[in-house]
């Protein structure tokens, strides 16, 4: 069964450092979202990607943070210049259909920003 | 803002227990409500979405019913199981259905 994949899943950086979270969606998917869960907070969503842009984003998904969908395959989310706040659990998710339909979620990358 | 809420957050029950938990979202503006299972170093997966006042759905021993009216869903497990444990997350799409708000989750341990 296709799956949406997730590397590494498990990023340690030094605050100010640049990260690059990296998500294989389903291959056959044309929508594709990041989402991150704060340790003990509800997960919220940063950012929705379609047709090589942006179709939404949150407030929290500032200047630091950028999306990209470098080749046919990857999805990428950049944080800039990490901050001890970004620590948390990256998710990417994919869906086929825009809509109200089901997301598809990869297994998550924690990041640990020290 | 949207509130999208959950209770109770944790449950604790004995394996051969039914139970049941609430997921409360804003009764206006309602598009759909979707609800996953999340264990632990796992994908969320998605368990149902639910579009129609009145929805009634089923997937094995799980199941979940939506008022829209009132603003709320709940979630069924009958005969609960050990493989059960997990955290159950309700989310509440936008109108251009390309974000999702989530609920706290409700996290199930079922005891053998």
């Amino acid at each position: 069964e296709p799956e949406v994949t997730q590397t590494p899943s498990h990023q340690v950086t030094q605050m100010g450092q640049e990260v690059i979270l990296r998500c294989v969606p389903i291959s056959n998917h044309l929508y594709f979202y990041w989402y991150r869960q704060i340790l003990g907070q509800k997960v919220e969503f940063l950012v929705s990607f379609y047709n090589n842009e942006i179709s939404e984003k949150s407030e929290i998904f500032d200047d630091q943070f950028s999306v990209e969908r470098p080749d046919g395959s990857n999805f990428t989310l950049k944080i800039r210049s990490t901050k001890l706040e970004d620590s948390a659990m990256y998710f990417c998710a994919s869906s086929r259909t825009s809509g109200y339909g089901e997301q598809f979620f990869g297994p998550g990358t924690r990041l640990t920003v020290l | 803002i949207l509130n999208v809420e959950q209770s109770p957050q944790s449950l604790h029950v004995q394996e051969g227990d039914s139970t049941n938990f609430t997921c409360s979202f804003p009764s206006s503006n309602f598009y759909a409500l979707h609800w996953y299972r999340w264990e632990t170093a796992k994908s969320p997966e998605a368990l149902f979405v639910m579009t129609l006042n009145g929805d009634e759905k089923k997937k094995g021993r799980i199941s979940a019913t939506l008022n829209t009216k009132e603003g709320y869903s709940y979630l069924y497990i009958k005969g609960s199981q050990p493989e059960d444990s997990a955290t159950y997350l309700c989310a509440f799409p936008n109108n251009a259905g390309n974000m999702l708000t989530f609920g706290g989750g409700t996290r199930l341990m079922v005891k053998p």
